[in-house]
C-alpha cells in the first residue's frame, strides 16, 4: 500500500521567485490537508480538499498562496514571490472520510528554504 | 478556542527507561478526537493512536501506552524500556470541532525525546 507521497523533498529558492509542489495522496482517500511547520514547532493548518473542492482556507493563506487538486487526486501548493518568512517544512496528509474525524496520513514533506 | 499543550519540550533518557510525555488540552465540544504522531528525523509524521473522546479506556500496544483522562483533560504517552529507535519528536494533536466536518488537527509543539544507548 503506497503512502502519501510529496515532490520534491528539498526546495531551495531565491527570493521573489515561484515554487510549486506537488502531493499524492492515499489511493481514493478523498480528503487531502496542507500544513506548515515551522522550526521547533508543530505543523499548522493551510487547506484542505475534499475530492477537488477546496473547502477551507487558513489565515495563514495568503493571497501569494494557492493550491489545487484538479481531478481530485494529487494537489498542488504554490507560493508566489517567495519571502524569507516562507522558509518551512510543508507537509500533505490524506484520510478517508466525509465527517472530518478521519485519521490523517502524513508524507514526508517538502523542505523549503527561501534565501 | 482550542489548544494543545506539552509542557515538555526536551527529554533525555538512557535506553530501557520508562519515560511519559504529557499532553494537556482545551476544548469546549464534547465530541472530539486526539491524536500522537511521532516524528523521526526523516520528517515524516507517523501515525501511532487516535481516541475518541467517549473512549477512556487506556490502550497499550507493545512498548506504547496511553492514558487519557477527560477530568484533567489530558492524553498521556508512557513508552516502556526506550529503545534508541524511539528518539524523535512526539506531537499530540486535537481535532477541530466536529460540526465543522473540517477535520484539521491542531498540534502541540512536540517534545523532542532523545533516547541514549
Amino acid at each position: 500500500d503506497t503512502g502519501v507521497s510529496q515532490n520534491p523533498r528539498h526546495k531551495i529558492t531565491k527570493r521573489g521567485q515561484n515554487v510549486t509542489f506537488r502531493c499524492d495522496p492515499i489511493s481514493e482517500h478523498n480528503r487531502l490537508y496542507w500544513y506548515r511547520q515551522t522550526l521547533g514547532q508543530g505543523p499548522e493548518f493551510l487547506t484542505y480538499f475534499q475530492n477537488e473542492a477546496q473547502l477551507e482556507k487558513s489565515r495563514l493563506l495568503s493571497d501569494r498562496f494557492s493550491a489545487e487538486r484538479p481531478k481530485g487526486s494529487f494537489s498542488t501548493l504554490e507560493i508566489q514571490r517567495t519571502e524569507q518568512g516562507d522558509s518551512a517544512m510543508y507537509l500533505c496528509a490524506s484520510s478517508l472520510g466525509w465527517q472530518g474525524r478521519e485519521t490523517q496520513y502524513f508524507g514526508p514533506g517538502t523542505r523549503l528554504l527561501v534565501l | 478556542a482550542q489548544k494543545v499543550t506539552q509542557a515538555q519540550t526536551e527529554i533525555s533518557v538512557v535506553e530501557k527507561e520508562d519515560v511519559t510525555l504529557d499532553c494537556v488540552y482545551e476544548t469546549r465540544d464534547t465530541t472530539y478526537y486526539l491524536f500522537w504522531y511521532k516524528q523521526p528525523p526523516s520528517g515524516e509524521l507517523v501515525f501511532l493512536i487516535r481516541r475518541n473522546s467517549f473512549d477512556e479506556q487506556n490502550e497499550i500496544s507493545g512498548r506504547y501506552s496511553w492514558n487519557f483522562q477527560k477530568s484533567t483533560s489530558s492524553f498521556n504517552f508512557t513508552i516502556t524500556a526506550s529503545q534508541v529507535v524511539d528518539s524523535a519528536v512526539y506531537f499530540c494533536a486535537l481535532s477541530e470541532p466536529l460540526y465543522n466536518q473540517g477535520g484539521k488537527l491542531i498540534f502541540g509543539q512536540g517534545t523532542e525525546l532523545s533516547v541514549k544507548p
